[in-house]
């Protein structure tokens, strides 16, 4: 089954801790997003790749870093200078024109 | 400078009529533009899509119409099923090589079907 991969589903952390997101796809893209949701609001773009070993920041990238060693995988970590990290977070990869989603982790910082 | 907007953040529709849903862009470089939808706690599915060659697409229960001169889209679902309650999202895309990159979303609207 290709599709994109989320993990873990639900993540707490404390406040000053740093936190990694995983996101894993066995559909070939070469390009790859991050994107955050908070309620009421529509999707923002935090990072993206266009290929291995590239990316670029997206409309709001502070406190945020990201890595692009293999095809398959874009891990997101939350760094402790994003002030506000609690939130839904999803991955995509791109084929054409269309992104697809994976499941989202939803990261709760207290 | 919200560049996708969805000016309804919520509609009410009774099953088996038709749920029009709006969206309405500022950029004149967006080129092609797509529709999601999104259950809560879950990841959006793509629905449908439109060129900016072509003024409608159609897709089962799903039309999408894309009026250029007015910079305005709307998703036409017909006819409305209880499975099609769930925020749906536009968005957008185009504008050079870093543009046609990039998906511009709007805020979404919470379709309802009710019995």
């Amino acid at each position: 089954d290709g599709g994109i991969t989320q993990s873990p589903k639900y993540l707490f952390r404390k406040e000053g801790q740093n936190v990694t997101l995983s996101c894993e796809q066995n559909l070939n893209h070469d390009a790859m997003y991050w994107y955050r949701q908070d309620p009421g609001q529509g999707l923002r773009l935090i990072y993206y790749s266009q290929i291995v070993n590239d990316f670029q920041k997206g409309d709001i990238a502070e406190g945020y870093s990201v890595s692009r060693e293999k095809k398959e995988s874009f891990p997101l970590t939350v760094t402790s200078a994003q002030k506000n990290p609690t939130a839904f977070y999803l991955c995509a990869s791109r084929t054409g024109h269309e992104q697809y989603f994976g499941p989202g982790t939803r990261l709760t910082v207290t | 400078d919200q560049q996708v907007k969805q000016n309804s953040p919520s509609l009410s529709v009774q099953e088996g009529r038709i749920s029009i849903l709006n969206c309405d862009y500022t950029n004149s470089m967006f080129d092609y533009f797509l529709w999601y939808k999104k259950y809560p706690a879950e990841g959006p599915t793509f629905l449908i899509s439109i060129s900016s060659i072509k003024d409608k697409n159609e897709d089962g229960r799903f039309t999408v119409f894309l009026n250029k001169s007015a910079k305005h889209l709307s998703l036409h679902i017909v006819p409305s099923q209880p499975g099609d309650s769930a925020v749906y999202f536009c968005a957008a895309s185009g504008g050079g090589i870093q543009g046609a990159q990039k998906l511009v979303f709007g805020q979404g609207t919470r379709l309802t079907i009710n019995p």
